[in-house]
C-alpha cells in the first residue's frame, strides 16, 4: 500500500525566512497531493493541493512542486509569518476520487519574530 | 451550516468497553472517513465511506466497525476497547468525485484505561 514520509519533523525559522517541507510517496499510482495545517486542538484544513498532471501551484505565500518521476512533492512557505506556525501534513491519495488520503507523520514548523 | 460535527469532544473509557463516537455532516457530501491521530504518528485512516451503504477499510481497521445507513451520519464503533485505541478521532468529510477537500471534525479525545 502507500507509504507517505515527509521531513523534517520539526522546523524552526525566523520571521521573513522562507520554509521548506518534503515529502515522498511510494505508490506510482497516487493522483493527488494535499497539505493540511493544523493548529492546536483544531482538526487539520487544507491549505493547498496538487494533481498528478501538474509541476507546480502557488497560492500567495504558498507554493507546492511534484515531481513525479522521483514521487517527491513539496512545500514551500515564503516571507514566513508568526501565524504560519503550526503542525503541517502531507498526504497521498490512494483511491481514484482521491478521497482516502495516507498522511505523513507532521512537521511542526514554528515561527519566531 | 454546521459542517462536521463530532461527538464527544473527550471520553474516558475501561478495557473492554465499548461505545459509539458519532459524527455527521450537513454539507450533502457523499464522501467520509475517520482517523485517528497519535503522537509522532500522524493521521491514520481507520474506515472510509464512498457513500450511504458503502464503506471500506484504511490503514488501521482493527478493531473499529462503521456503517453508513445515511449520507449525513457515520458512526465510529469500538466493540471491546483497548489501551492501543487511546487516540484523538478526526471524522472527515468531502463532495467525493473528484471534489477532495477533506473538511475534519474538531476530534474525540479518548482514553482507555
Amino acid at each position: 500500500g502507500e507509504n507517505v514520509e515527509q521531513h523534517p519533523s520539526t522546523l524552526s525559522v525566523q520571521e521573513g525566512d522562507s520554509a521548506v517541507i518534503k515529502c515522498t510517496y511510494s505508490d506510482s499510482a497516487s493522483n493527488y497531493f494535499p497539505w493540511y495545517k493544523q493548529e492546536l486542538g483544531k482538526g487539520p484544513q487544507l491549505i493547498i493541493d496538487i494533481r498528478s498532471n501538474v509541476g507546480e501551484k502557488k497560492d500567495q505565500r504558498i507554493a507546492v512542486t511534484l515531481n513525479k518521476t522521483a514521487k517527491h512533492f513539496s512545500l514551500h512557505i515564503t516571507e514566513t509569518q508568526p501565524e504560519d506556525s503550526a503542525v503541517y501534513f502531507c498526504a497521498a491519495s490512494v483511491n481514484q476520487a482521491g478521497t482516502a488520503l495516507i498522511f505523513g507523520k507532521g512537521t511542526t514548523l514554528s515561527v519566531s519574530s | 451550516n454546521a459542517g462536521v460535527t463530532q461527538t464527544p469532544k473527550f471520553q474516558v473509557l475501561k478495557t473492554g468497553q465499548s461505545m459509539t463516537l458519532q459524527c455527521a455532516q450537513d454539507m450533502n457530501h457523499e464522501y467520509m472517513s475517520w482517523y485517528r491521530q497519535d503522537p509522532g504518528m500522524g493521521l491514520r485512516l481507520i474506515h472510509y465511506s464512498v457513500g450511504a451503504g458503502i464503506t471500506d477499510q484504511g490503514e488501521v481497521p482493527n478493531g473499529y466497525n462503521v456503517s453508513r445507513s445515511t449520507t449525513e451520519d457515520f458512526p465510529l464503533r469500538l466493540l471491546s476497547a483497548a489501551p492501543s485505541q487511546t487516540s484523538v478521532y478526526f471524522c472527515a468529510s468531502s463532495y467525493g468525485s473528484g471534489g477532495e477537500k477533506l473538511f475534519f471534525g474538531s476530534g474525540t479525545q479518548l482514553s482507555v484505561l
